[in-house]
């Protein structure tokens, strides 16, 4: 069964950083592209950032520069690094698997970031 | 970027009524479209792929259509599990993105 878990939300102040994780079980994440989603409290969906089993990664314009996504092949984890924090950044943040256009599959059950002073 | 405008932005429908929601992206995107289903406090959940592709485990009554700028979403008999908020979006540029949401409430 596939499973996606996040961890590492938080409180965080304007300018602090943080970083995200998601561990994966019942497949592999460098067989699969994965993403960041976010969803800010009561709004809608918003991409965050893909990284592809090449290593290939993209970023949403309003993320570039201050996120970064990666991954763990032996951990199974995929991540996002994220610097610079700004208050418009506070959301739910998930993490999903795609694959073969199924672009987010696969979802977790996200972790809250509130960037707050 | 590509910008997805999905209509209406609510509705309110009855159980059985056939439903159908667009999505128009300002620009072609191909087939590269999907739609997703939420409900409140659950993660997303992907119904359709490839503007037309039902996911695995998504039951019939839901299908896409549609390609270039102008695509649909329809459920042909409105179940109650079926009240909930649903998104389109696509992939075909590297700037990846979503549609406003289409709210669907019980009349």
């Amino acid at each position: 069964e596939v499973q996606l878990v996040e961890s590492g939300g938080g409180l965080v102040q304007p300018g602090g950083s943080l970083r995200l994780s998601c561990a994966a079980s019942g497949f592999t994440v460098s067989s699969n592209y994965m993403s960041w989603v976010r969803q800010a409290p009561g709004k809608g969906l918003e991409w965050v950032s893909v990284i592809y089993s090449s290593y290939i990664t993209y970023y949403a314009d309003s993320v570039k520069g201050r996120f970064t996504i990666s991954r763990d092949n032996s951990k199974n984890t995929l991540y996002l690094q994220m610097n610079s924090l700004r208050i418009d950044d506070t959301a739910l943040y998930y993490c999903a698997s795609g694959l073969a256009l199924r672009d987010f599959q696969h979802w977790g059950q996200g972790t809250l970031v509130t960037v707050s002073s | 970027d590509i910008q997805l405008t999905q209509s209406p932005s609510s509705l309110s429908a009855s159980v059985g009524d056939r439903v159908t929601i667009t999505c128009r992206a300002s620009q072609s995107i191909s087939s590269y479209l999907n739609w997703y289903q939420q409900k409140p406090g659950k993660a997303p959940k992907l119904l359709i792929y490839a503007a037309s592709s039902l996911q695995s485990g998504v039951p019939s009554r839901f299908s896409g259509s549609g390609s270039g700028t102008d695509f649909t979403l329809t459920i042909s008999s409105l179940q109650p599990e079926d009240f909930a908020t649903y998104y389109c979006q696509q992939s075909y540029s590297t700037q990846w993105t979503f549609g406003q949401g289409t709210r669907v409430e019980i009349k």
